[in-house]
């Protein structure tokens, strides 16, 4: 079955500290990456997607991820957080060919001061 | 652009009442919309897809007879609790594809749904 793990329920990190936010799936098949993030009673934005092309990619508020295919890893990353940067972090991926995005369980980000 | 709106933002409705969501997208057509169910600090759980001008197609699990889904136009698509009960309490996401895309969904910024 496809799935998307996100390795970490929880990263507390200190402000302008570096933090990598964990994202694996379950298949090498062709995929769309996403990472999306949710503040507290808000839905989903979109940080940034991996359609084709360069396997780095950048997003908005200075996050960027990889995309490592032999990995079947998509690893968010930023080199130094704020704390408006605590937020729920979603991976998703969407097989293509399909129609579904299935999301990680969620990566809470705790910026401490 | 990609603009999408959900109204209410927030209801509270007594128990065995029925309570409609709207999902709009603002400045694009959204052939294909879709519904989420979020419980408290987990992940959002696709609860139907919504095709325009046809039937929404359910994920398993899911009782199509308690959350009614009309995709009545290509900007709006509209979830019924009916009956509602206090297990039904959530926040309740929808997004949408924009134009013919399929890849990149846009999310409305949810509906807290409170049953007494």
């Amino acid at each position: 079955a496809q799935s998307v793990t996100q390795l970490d329920s929880q990263v507390p990190v200190f402000e302008e500290a570096p933090v990598e936010l964990r994202c694996n799936y379950s298949s090498s098949v062709s995929v769309y990456l996403f990472w999306y993030v949710q503040y507290p009673n808000q839905g989903l934005q979109l940080l940034l997607k991996y359609l084709s092309g360069s396997t780095l990619v950048k997003g908005i508020n200075g996050f960027e991820a990889e995309f490592n295919k032999s990995q079947t890893s998509f690893h968010l990353r930023k080199p130094s957080v704020h704390i408006s940067d605590t937020a729920e972090y979603f991976c998703a991926v969407l097989y293509t060919g399909g129609f579904k995005t299935i999301f990680g369980a969620g990566t809470r980000l705790f910026v401490k001061a | 652009g990609a603009v999408v709106s959900q109204h209410p933002s927030w209801v509270i409705c007594k128990s065995g009442t029925s309570v409609k969501i709207e999902c709009r997208s603002l400045d694009f057509q959204a052939t294909t919309m879709f519904w989420y169910r979020q419980f408290p600090k987990q992940s959002l759980m696709l609860m139907a897809t919504s095709n325009e001008g046809s039937k929404a197609t359910y994920e398993q699990g899911v009782e199509k007879d308690k959350f009614l889904i009309n995709h009545a136009s290509l900007t709006l698509s509209t979830l019924t609790v009916t009956s509602a009960h206090p297990e039904d309490s959530s926040f309740y996401i929808c997004s949408a594809n924009r134009d013919l895309s399929t890849d990149t969904q846009y999310f409305g910024p949810g509906t807290r749904l409170t049953v007494l």
